[in-house]
């Protein structure tokens, strides 16, 4: 079954980097599209990031722009995102996603999400 | 950026009520639109695709229609475990988007 296990959240100070794992299983990772969402605490759904399954291409919402990378490594079946000059705004719950086959930009299996605090 | 706007914020229902939720988009996606359930403390699951389309394993009491600006998702025969909150998302253009949210709540 398909698995989407996210880690390396914590508390981190503003100004500082962090970078976001999430290891995938039960599937053919090199076939799909990866996205990362976020939710703040008590807040909605933010779509953050978007990379095609080869890597070629990256989207970013506005609001990370210039401030965060999406990344893969299809030999080892994970996606990652680098989250640099982080702000307290930033405090959110991260998902990973994977693109559905029914068209890459819906997101048809999540993780549970892992938790990222900014804060001094 | 297309901004999707959800109403209302929250519904109280009963078991058994069909119950309606509306999405606008600011310009027009054609049926590039999804519909996500949220429990707390979980994951979102994706119910409807490309505005009308029901994801696999979801059931039928699910629906949605529209296209160009206007979306709606129904649930027919609400359920306990339906209880939850729902968001469209429009996948027409980047940044993708999401609207605000609606929760649907115990009468």
């Amino acid at each position: 079954q398909v698995q989407l296990v996210e880690s390396g959240g914590g508390v981190v100070q503003p100004g500082r980097s962090l970078r976001l794992s999430c290891a995938a299983s039960g599937f053919t990772f090199s076939g799909y599209a990866m996205h990362w969402v976020r939710q703040a605490p008590g807040k909605g759904l933010e779509w953050v990031a978007l990379i095609l399954s080869d890597g070629s291409n990256k989207y970013y919402a506005d609001s990370v722009k210039g401030r965060f990378t999406i990344s893969r490594d299809n030999s080892k079946n994970t996606l990652y995102l680098q989250m640099n000059s982080l702000r307290a705004e930033d405090t959110a719950v991260h998902y990973c996603a994977r693109g559905s086959s029914s068209g890459y930009f819906y997101s048809d299996y999540w993780g549970l999400g892992t938790l990222v605090t900014v804060s001094s | 950026d297309i901004q999707m706007t959800q109403s209302p914020s929250s519904v109280s229902a009963s078991i058994g009520d069909r119950v309606t939720i509306t999405c606008r988009a600011s310009q027009a996606i054609s049926n590039w639109l999804a519909w996500y359930q949220q429990k707390p403390g979980k994951a979102p699951k994706l119910l409807i695709y490309a505005a009308s389309s029901l994801q696999s394993g979801v059931p039928p009491r699910f629906s949605g229609s529209g296209s160009g600006t206007d979306f709606t998702l129904t649930i027919s025969n609400l359920q306990p475990e339906d209880f939850a909150s729902y968001y469209c998302q429009q996948v027409n253009s980047f940044p993708l988007t999401f609207g605000g949210g609606t929760k649907v709540e115990i009468k």
